[in-house]
């Protein structure tokens, strides 16, 4: 089964200045997707950003992009010229693409994200 | 605007009752819909995959008569969670497929057992 480790439970920024929230994640498939999610306060789901593993290039979002290193199971995010608006709890999720493979997502455990002013 | 709505989004109920909450999907047709379950401070968890016009596939640990599902068309899932305890206090989110793999959550239910 797919599993996804967020190692940071919380980590802080100050505003304007860039973070970098980790992921790792275990799986034998070739193919599948990676999703950052991002919950405030309201703890609506917001979807961040999302990357397909067949894709060498990095995902980018305006302010917001990945690292995504395949052979290492690894798939960062990030925060660049971070705002109030960006503290939340982020979520890294796993979903296979196989033909036949499951539709659910396997999320981390989060990382708390706090923006100083 | 809003994909995804849920009604209630804060409920209050009585040990022993049974209180029932309704995932629209508002731009997409859904012929599957997740429903998750998360405590403070926690992730989201599974607990089932709702099927539009069968029955529902729940996650292992999720009591199938506890939580009843019902997918009855394509724009409307509901849970119903039946007897209730305060132990099964907590946020209930549901959740559509949406374009590209993505997931389209619903705005969260928040169930207090008293």
């Amino acid at each position: 089964a797919q599993t996804v480790t967020q190692s940071q439970p919380e980590m802080s920024v100050q505003e304007a200045e860039t973070v970098t929230l980790s992921c790792t994640y275990d799986t034998s498939e070739s193919d599948y997707y990676l999703f950052w999610y991002k919950q405030p306060p309201s703890r609506q789901m917001i979807l961040v950003i999302r990357q397909e593993a067949y894709k060498q290039q990095n995902a980018t979002e305006n302010r917001f992009s990945v690292n995504f290193q395949k052979a290492a199971k690894s798939f960062s995010l990030k925060i660049s010229d971070s705002q109030l608006g960006d503290a939340a709890m982020y979520f890294c999720a796993y979903r296979s693409a196989n033909q036949g493979g499951s539709e659910k997502l396997v999320f981390g455990k989060g990382t708390k994200l706090t923006v100083n002013p | 605007g809003a994909v995804v709505s849920q009604h209630p989004s804060w409920v209050i109920c009585k040990s022993g009752t049974s209180v029932k909450i309704e995932c629209r999907s508002l731009d997409f047709q859904a012929t599957t819909m997740f429903w998750y379950r998360q405590f403070p401070k926690q992730s989201l968890m599974l607990m089932a995959t709702s099927n539009e016009g069968s029955k529902a596939t729940y996650e292992q640990g999720v009591e199938k008569d506890k939580f009843l599902i019902n997918h009855a068309s394509l724009t409307l899932s509901t849970l119903t969670v039946t007897s209730a305890h305060p132990e099964d206090s907590s946020f209930y989110i549901c959740s559509v497929p949406g374009l590209l793999a993505t997931r389209y959550f619903g705005p969260g239910t928040r169930l207090t057992v008293t």
